[in-house]
């Protein structure tokens, strides 16, 4: 397995509080992505990173922040967490962003917001 | 609007037997195709990457095949295990630009469970 952690792996959290996750790599890899995966749906890009304090918003970023200050780690940030972010949060890292790069994903973060 | 769909939603067959899953896409252009298998509770896991001009690529007792004429991906999985059973997704990747993979389209997956 890649050498992706997220943390924490479940977090139950009351809406309108602030909730952080964090993706780890020992991979030295350049790209980072946050999905989400809901019911129904395919995973979807919240945010994106292609280097150290390089980031672009994705298909759902609203109500969403990242940040990147080390190559190592990318922060997912809810500023004020809503019933609708209930889902399951996925980490993924890429090398390069040819066509035969894959990517790699973490073992995602369970979250509940009541 | 670009879309990737998958069937079926969901399969049941005996350990030891083949089965087929599909995925019709109508991205166009595109750049390359994917196939990630999800074990329940981890996150996807790469088994496939084939480029426009690929029909088809193996790994282990898993092919995929491509046809960009029709838009059609399958993949056949042989002498199905008990460890097959998981969601299996296929992405399909527009010409990149931007510099990132930030425009993979995901399919919602086939389920597919294995039974003894």
């Amino acid at each position: 397995d890649a050498g992706i952690t997220q943390s924490p792996r479940h977090k139950v959290t009351e809406t309108g509080t602030p909730v952080t996750l964090r993706c780890h790599q020992t991979e030295n890899h350049r790209y980072m992505y946050w999905y989400r995966q809901d019911p129904g749906h395919g995973l979807r890009l919240i945010h994106y990173s292609y280097g150290v304090k390089d980031t672009d918003k994705g298909e759902v970023s609203d109500g969403y922040s990242v940040s990147r200050s080390k190559t190592e780690d990318f922060l997912l940030t809810l500023e004020s967490a809503t019933s609708s972010q209930t889902s399951v949060y996925f980490c993924a890292i890429s090398e390069s962003v040819t066509a035969n790069s894959p990517l790699h994903f973490g073992n995602g973060t369970r979250l509940t917001v009541t | 609007k670009n879309q990737v769909e998958q069937s079926p939603q969901s399969l049941i067959i005996l350990e030891g037997k083949n089965c087929t899953l599909q995925c019709n896409y109508t991205v166009s252009p595109f750049s390359n195709l994917r196939w990630y298998k999800q074990d329940t509770g981890r996150g996807p896991v790469s088994l496939t990457i084939m480029t426009f001009s690929e029909n088809t690529k193996s790994n282990g007792r898993y092919t995929a095949t491509l046809d960009a004429d029709t838009k059609q991906s399958s993949l056949h999985i042989t002498a199905s295990q008990l460890s097959d059973s998981a969601s299996y997704i296929c992405v399909v990747s527009p010409p990149n630009y931007g510099g990132s993979q930030g425009n993979l389209i995901f399919g919602k997956g086939t389920k597919l469970s294995v039974k003894p």
